[in-house]
């Protein structure tokens, strides 16, 4: 089955304590991005990577770090979490960058920074 | 920069009723307009998508159409079940910003029966 994973779901720590959020996809895609939600902020993305080594900002990078390794994985690092990190994050990849090009999600990593 | 401006919720409803939820946008380039669903607990999911003026996107009922002329992509359903409970987000892919998905805050929905 097509998808995207990621671990943990849940995630409760305090601030300052490093932490790495792991992506996987299955399906072969060259871009993947990470996001945030947030209440009535909508999806605001955090780092994207057009393939193995390339990475680059999105419009929230402050206080995050990426890597890509591996073309199926896309971790998301936060070194040193504070509380207006708490959200829910969401990696997500596609084949390319073609305008009407369908993005698949993964199901979400809640996080709660105390 | 671009932007994607839908109206808040929550919209709650009875079954069978008619659903609407406006969508409005501004890009610099011809962007492609999309809505997501993303249902509890779940990550997001394309629900339909329109690539120039006056396409229709349609999918399970819904249906969307690409307005240039007032920059609009109202998503629509003439009669909602009970599993169209769901956060419902407008999203555009501009070329002209690299094709970076840009979202609406969503608009949760909920019907009742």
């Amino acid at each position: 089955e097509a998808q995207v994973t990621q671990n943990p779901r849940y995630l409760i720590t305090v601030t300052g304590k490093k932490l790495t959020v792991t992506c996987s996809q299955n399906m072969n895609h060259e871009y993947m991005s990470w996001y945030r939600q947030d209440p009535g902020l909508g999806l605001r993305q955090i780092y994207y990577s057009m393939n193995v080594e390339v990475t680059d900002k999105g419009d929230v990078p402050e206080g995050y770090k990426v890597s890509r390794k591996e073309k199926r994985n896309f971790p998301l690092i936060l070194e040193s979490p504070s509380p207006n990190q708490t959200s829910l994050y969401f990696c997500a990849s596609t084949s390319g960058l073609a305008r009407d090009n369908e993005q698949f999600f993964g199901p979400g990593t809640r996080l709660t920074v105390l | 920069g671009d932007s994607v401006t839908q109206m808040e919720g929550p919209v709650t409803l009875s079954e069978e009723a008619f659903l609407t939820i406006n969508c409005t946008y501004t890009a610099t380039g011809y962007p492609s307009l999309f809505w997501y669903v993303q249902y509890p607990g779940e990550g997001l999911q394309l629900l339909l998508k329109a690539t120039k003026a006056d396409d229709k996107g349609s999918n399970k009922g819904f249906e969307a159409t690409y307005r240039k002329e007032t920059t609009s992509f109202h998503l629509e359903k003439g009669s909602v079940q009970v599993s169209d409970s769901a956060v419902y987000f407008c999203a555009l892919s501009d070329q002209a910003a690299g094709n970076k998905l840009t979202f609406g805050g969503g608009t949760r929905v909920l019907v009742k029966p």
